[in-house]
C-alpha cells in the first residue's frame, strides 16, 4: 500500500523555523517528483513546492520563495520542507503529494498520492 | 502569476450534470488536473491531463478543456460526489509552478 506520513508540525512563533518530514512507502521513491501543498483553515489548496526525483528541478511558490527550502533523501524515502521566517499567513495544513512522473510541470505530471497533512501553527 | 478561476459552488440533482468550469487565459494550451476533496480528507486526483481519469475513478468523471475554459462534468451525480472540486495547471511561464483553482463546492440537492 502507497502511503505518505506527515509530521513535524506543531506550534511555533512568528519569525522562527519548523521543518516538515514526510515518510513514504510503497512505491519507488526515487522514481518520482514530490510536492509540499497547503490549504488554510476554510480556504483553498496552495502549491507550495516542488522537486524532481534527483533533485536538479526545485521551484517555490512566490510566497515562499528565499524563506522556504525543499529537500529529499531518496536513501530514507522521504521529502523535507525546511521553513524560515514563518509568518502568521504561513499557517495551514501542509500535505505531502506524490507525482505522476519523475519531473514535475510538464504533460501528464499529477499529485496521485496525498498524505493526511500535518498542521503548522504560527502564534505568538 | 496565472490565475485559475472556478465558480463557488454548483448545486445538482441525483442523477443529473454537474459541470464545474475553470477559467483562465488559453487554458486550453497548458494541461489540466482535477481533484475531489471531501470535509477533514485530503484530496483526490479525479482526472488529469485534460481528460483522463485515474485507476478506480468512475467513467461518470470526465474533462475537457478548449480555448480559455476546462470542465470538469459529472454525470448521474450521487450524493457521494458531494465536496469541493479545484482545478490545477502548471504555469510554464513561471519555473512550472503549481497553480489550483479557487475551488468550487458541489453541492447535491
Amino acid at each position: 500500500e502507497v502511503q505518505l506520513v506527515e509530521s513535524g508540525g506543531g506550534l511555533v512563533q512568528p519569525g522562527r523555523s519548523l521543518r516538515l518530514s514526510c515518510a513514504t512507502s510503497g512505491f519507488t521513491f526515487d522514481d518520482y517528483a514530490m510536492h509540499w501543498v497547503r490549504q488554510a483553515p476554510g480556504k483553498g489548496l496552495e502549491w507550495v513546492s516542488g522537486i524532481s526525483w534527483n533533485s536538479d528541478n526545485i521551484a517555490y511558490a512566490d510566497s515562499v520563495k528565499g524563506r522556504f527550502t525543499i529537500s529529499r533523501d531518496n536513501s530514507k524515502n522521504s521529502l523535507y520542507l525546511q521553513m524560515n521566517s514563518l509568518r502568521t499567513e504561513d499557517m495551514a495544513l501542509y500535505y505531502c503529494a506524490k507525482d505522476t512522473l519523475h519531473y514535475f510541470g510538464v504533460s501528464g505530471s499529477a499529485f496521485d498520492i496525498w498524505g493526511q497533512g500535518t498542521v503548522v501553527t504560527v502564534s505568538s | 502569476s496565472y490565475v485559475l478561476t472556478q465558480p463557488p459552488s454548483v448545486s445538482v440533482a441525483p442523477g443529473q450534470t454537474a459541470r464545474i468550469t475553470c477559467g483562465g487565459n488559453n487554458i486550453g494550451s497548458k494541461s489540466v488536473q482535477w481533484y475531489q476533496q471531501k470535509p477533514g480528507q485530503a484530496p483526490v486526483l479525479v482526472v488529469y491531463d485534460d481528460s483522463d481519469r485515474p485507476s478506480g475513478i468512475p467513467e461518470r468523471f470526465s474533462g475537457s478543456n478548449s480555448g480559455n475554459t476546462a470542465t470538469l462534468s459529472i454525470s448521474r451525480v450521487e450524493a457521494g460526489d458531494e465536496a469541493d472540486y479545484y482545478c490545477q495547471v502548471w504555469d510554464s511561464n513561471s519555473d512550472h509552478r503549481g497553480v489550483f483553482g479557487t475551488g468550487t463546492k458541489v453541492t447535491v440537492l
